[in-house]
């Protein structure tokens, strides 16, 4: 299986800051890669597909970039609404595998 | 507007089977890939398998020898059957759709709500 690994596990940040998460595939999944958002209690959404695509209807504050192994999601300025676990999934191969989800806090 | 909506039994005893279907609703449903995946109470998401637009299943070699995926395209419904049931069960199960924009390379954009299944004596 590929193993997906996210860093920081949890980070906390003032609002309006830059946010970044990194995931990292123990081998390469060229760009398919994906990040979901989960907020408390709720199902996760879909906020970006081919690492760098945003689905339907999300705001343009968050961005993929990456390709190969290393992956990243950006918050360009973190409101309240993006409190939220962060994770990323490759559907390169089969299991298709999660990262380990990052906690996004207000500081 | 797309939309996944969920039900099944949310309390088990051990051993028994899980079984959850998830009807879609929006849109056409062939063409797409059908996903289950689950999340322990507090922990990450598990990718459980899918049956994609070929009418091929895939599953989680983890779970194989439990699980049973099928689909049901007059009634535009997907079901998950996860036999012999322990407490690592214990789970919201979600449902979503798997977008094949790249041939096997689909992603997922839509997600039911989850159902809590919770497998205790």
């Amino acid at each position: 299986d590929i193993q997906m690994t996210q860093s920081p596990s949890s980070l906390s940040a003032s609002v309006g800051d830059r946010v970044t998460i990194t995931c990292r595939a123990s081998q390469g999944i060229s760009n398919y890669l994906a990040w979901f958002q989960q907020k408390p209690g709720k199902a996760p959404k879909s906020l970006i597909y081919g690492a760098s695509s945003l689905q339907s209807g999300v705001p343009s504050k968050f961005s993929g970039s990456g390709s190969g192994t290393d992956f990243t999601l950006t918050i360009s300025s973190l409101q309240s609404e993006d409190v939220a676990a962060y994770y990323c999934q490759q559907y390169y191969d089969y299991p298709r595998t999660f990262g380990q989800g990052t906690k996004v806090e207000i500081k | 507007q797309v939309q996944l909506q969920q039900w099944g039994a949310g309390l088990l005893q051990p051993s028994e089977t899980l079984s959850l279907t998830c009807a879609v609703y929006g849109e056409s449903f062939s063409g797409w890939n059908w996903v289950w995946i689950r999340q322990p109470p507090g922990k990450g998401l598990e990718w459980i398998g899918e049956f994609n637009h070929r009418g091929s299943t895939h599953y989680n070699p983890s779970l194989e020898s439990r699980v049973t995926m099928s689909v049901d395209t007059s009634k535009n419904q997907f079901s998950l059957k996860l036999s012999s049931v322990t407490a690592a069960d214990t789970a919201i199960y979600y449902c979503a759709r798997g977008f094949p924009r790249r041939g096997v390379y689909s992603e997922i954009d839509y997600w039911g709500q989850g159902t809590l299944v919770t497998v205790s004596s």
